[in-house]
């Protein structure tokens, strides 16, 4: 079944840190390029990070460079996205998806909650 | 920064009906544009990418249309599980991606 599955998510404080997965599977990972998405509660959806297939190029939105670093491990057929230095503001829902525009494969979410 | 902004926020829409919903760019991109709807609970499914194309196993009752600036998601004929918020995204000029606000569209 071709799929994404995120894990990884929870409560954290304030400037702490999380590292969330993305496992695909059903599809040959290594040829594909990824994106992370996210969600705060009740609003929109805001683009967070891409990263290339090969040689795996980033590409990170402004509101988290310098804090987030995604990366991949195509041997597992997993995404990853570090994130350190968390604030308030990334509350939210993470998505992974297949591909860096258009995307037409997503995972469900994982929650992604910063309250002291 | 390409900002996308989508009309109207909520459309009330009778089951059956067309609904039209809006999308601009800030400036041109091209026909570099998708459309998403999200339901609730549940992850974005791609509806459009291209602006016009529709993304496989997408019903024929949704069209896209438009270039350079302006774009146009249409529901020819709503059905129930239609009620959903739909998204623009551009990815003509990235980093970054950028989605528009995003449109309601609920049972009139």
């Amino acid at each position: 079944e071709v799929q994404l599955l995120e894990s990884g998510g929870g409560l954290v404080q304030p400037g702490g840190s999380l590292r969330l997965s993305c496992e695909a599977s059903g599809f040959t990972f290594s040829t594909s390029g990824m994106t992370w998405v996210r969600q705060a509660p009740g609003k929109g959806l805001e683009w967070v990070s891409s990263i290339d297939d090969n040689p795996g190029r980033t590409y990170y939105a402004d509101s988290v460079k310098g804090r987030f670093t995604i990366s991949r491990d195509n041997s597992k057929n997993t995404l990853y996205l570090q994130m350190d230095s968390l604030r308030a503001e990334d509350t939210a829902l993470y998505f992974c998806a297949r591909g860096k525009w258009a995307n037409e494969l997503w995972g469900r979410g994982t929650l992604v909650t910063v309250s002291s | 920064e390409i900002v996308m902004t989508q009309s109207p926020a909520t459309l009330s829409v009778f089951p059956g009906e067309r609904a039209t919903l809006s999308c601009r760019a800030s400036q041109s991109i091209r026909t570099k544009l998708a459309w998403y709807q999200q339901r609730p609970g549940q992850a974005p499914r791609l509806l459009i990418y291209s602006a016009s194309t529709r993304a496989a196993g997408i019903p024929a009752r949704f069209s896209g249309s438009g270039s350079g600036t302006e774009f146009t998601l249409t529901i020819s004929s709503l059905q129930s599980e239609d009620f959903a918020i739909y998204y623009c995204q551009q990815y003509n000029n990235w980093p970054p991606l950028t989605f528009g606000g995003g449109t309601k569209v609920e049972i009139k």
